[in-house]
């Protein structure tokens, strides 16, 4: 069965600090993954995309990684700033399927000062 | 472009009323998808649109149903409210099967 796992579930860390936010997966065919950002009363944003060539991508504050073999990506913020807040969500792309999106339940992170 | 455009921003509906739900894009995407949020379950698949004049079920298609107006336009139709239905709902459109996502900014429904 097509699943996505999150963790964790929620976090709280100091402003500055630095997190990392784990998905796991067991979709096959395997086609990609993204992160996404969603703030509070705001629809999900892309914050980076991983296709099964790649191990690790950064934008900006953001890095995501990707270990195919073992199905797991993370997402790796660094110098946390109060905005960034937010449900992080993880989706995985099928290969195969008219309906091939499989979502995570998200990571709902809060950054205090 | 606006992107994703969706309306109503909230709503508040009696048990066994209807409504319908807008969403609309600009940006000449193929597809389209409305989903629902709910806390703890993530975002679920209710009816999606690969293309004009295509509809097909997701996830949780009971108690709803769809109309692809046109390239634009997918709205999402509550025949009569349950309190199940109480939820968030966010239409998606994409350009193409390996493109992002792009979501509208969503519709709190609360059904009473």
């Amino acid at each position: 069965k097509n699943q996505v796992e999150q963790s964790p579930q929620s976090l709280i860390i100091l402003e500055g600090k630095n997190c990392t936010l784990q998905c796991n997966y067991t979709v096959s065919p395997f086609s990609n993954l993204r992160w996404y950002k969603q703030d509070t009363g705001r629809g999900p944003v892309s914050l980076t995309i991983m296709t099964f060539s790649e191990n690790t991508k950064s934008n900006g504050r953001y890095t995501a990684t990707l270990d195919a073999d073992t199905k797991q990506s993370s997402l790796h913020i660094t110098a946390s700033q109060l905005s960034d807040s937010a449900s992080y969500i993880c989706v995985v792309r099928s290969l195969t399927g008219a309906n091939n999106l499989f979502f995570g339940t998200g990571t709902r992170l809060t950054v205090i000062p | 472009n606006a992107g994703v455009t969706q309306t109503p921003k909230f709503q508040v509906l009696k048990t066994g009323q209807s409504m319908t739900l807008q969403c609309a894009q600009d940006m000449n995407h193929n597809s389209m998808y409305w989903y629902r949020q709910d806390p703890g379950m993530g975002l679920r698949l209710i009816y999606y649109s690969a293309s004009e004049g295509t509809t097909d079920k997701g996830e949780v298609p009971n108690g709803y149903n769809v109309s692809r107006l046109n390239k634009r336009e997918f709205s999402l139709r509550l025949e009569s409210a349950a309190p199940s239905q109480t939820s968030v709902y966010f239409c998606a459109s994409i350009a193409g099967i390996a493109y992002e996502q792009y979501f509208g900014p969503g519709t709190r429904l609360t059904v009473t």
